[in-house]
C-alpha cells in the first residue's frame, strides 16, 4: 500500500471525551510520527513509534497516548479532551531516517465544543 | 534550544521568482525541508537538503542552505497562481523528530 491515509477526515468532540485518530502507514514504513497543528501555526510533535515502542516524545502531557500495530497502523488517544485540542492531526511515517523524509497524511480536524 | 522562523507573508506576481526564507536554531539538525501545504490538506514535501550542502536544485526550485548563520531558503522560479499555499521549513533532529517554523502564506498574483 502506498502513501499514509488518516481516519475519520474530521471529528467534533465534547469537552471531556476521549477521541481515537486512527493512521495507517506506508508498507514497509516502521516509524510512524504524530504532529498537532493548531490553525495558523506549524506542526508540533507529538510522539514517534519504532517498531511498536514510543521512542520520542514532545512536549504534550500523559493524556495523549499511542498505539503502533505490526501491519503498519497506529493510533493516537487524546482523553479528557479540552478546547485547545482542537487543531488539524497529522500522521507521518518513513522506513529510514533523513532523505526523503516523512509521507505525511492528510490530516484529521478534531474540533472540540 | 530548538526554534524555527519564517516570515508569515510573501506576495509576488506570477512569474516572478518567490524566496522564502527560515532560520533555524540547533545546530545538530541533519537534513532541512520544505514542505507545501494547500488549504485543507496535509503536507507534500517539496524538497530536502542534507545539513552539510549548500544548495540544492530541483526544477524550479532552489534551496540554500548557510550552516554559519542557521539560514534556509528556498527560492521558486517562474512563480505560478497553483504555487498560492503555505510552505513550511521543518529540521530533522537526530531522533527524527521534524521542528517546523510557523508557515509562509505565499500569494501570487495574476
Amino acid at each position: 500500500e502506498t502513501g499514509v491515509t488518516q481516519s475519520p477526515t474530521h471529528l467534533i468532540k465534547t469537552r471531556g471525551q476521549q477521541v481515537t485518530l486512527r493512521c495507517s502507514s506506508q508498507s514497509g514504513h516502521n516509524t510512524v510520527s504524530w504532529y498537532q497543528q493548531a490553525l495558523g501555526q506549524g506542526p508540533q510533535f507529538i510522539f514517534q513509534y519504532y517498531r511498536e515502542e514510543e521512542n520520542g516524545r514532545g512536549n504534550f502531557p500523559p493524556r495523549f497516548s499511542g498505539l503502533q500495530f505490526p501491519n503498519y497502523s497506529s493510533e493516537l488517544n487524546v482523553n479528557a479532551l479540552e478546547l485547545d485540542d482542537s487543531a488539524l492531526y497529522l500522521c507521518a511515517s518513513r522506513d529510514v531516517p533523513g532523505g526523503d523524509g516523512y509521507t505525511f497524511g492528510s490530516g484529521t480536524r478534531l474540533t472540540v465544543v | 534550544g530548538e526554534d524555527v522562523e519564517q516570515s508569515l507573508f510573501l506576495s509576488v506576481r506570477e512569474g516572478d521568482s518567490s524566496v522564502i526564507n527560515c532560520t533555524y536554531t540547533d545546530s545538530s539538525s541533519t537534513y532541512l525541508y520544505w514542505y507545501k501545504q494547500e488549504p485543507g490538506a496535509g503536507l507534500q514535501l517539496l524538497t530536502y537538503i542534507f545539513s552539510n550542502m549548500d544548495m540544492k536544485q530541483d526544477q524550479r526550485l532552489t534551496v540554500l542552505l548557510n550552516k554559519k548563520d542557521k539560514h534556509l531558503s528556498l527560492r521558486i522560479a517562474d512563480t505560478q497562481t497553483g504555487d498560492s499555499a503555505i510552505y513550511f521549513c521543518a529540521e530533522s533532529m537526530v531522533d527524527g523528530k521534524l521542528i517546523f517554523g510557523q508557515g509562509t502564506e505565499l500569494s501570487v498574483k495574476p
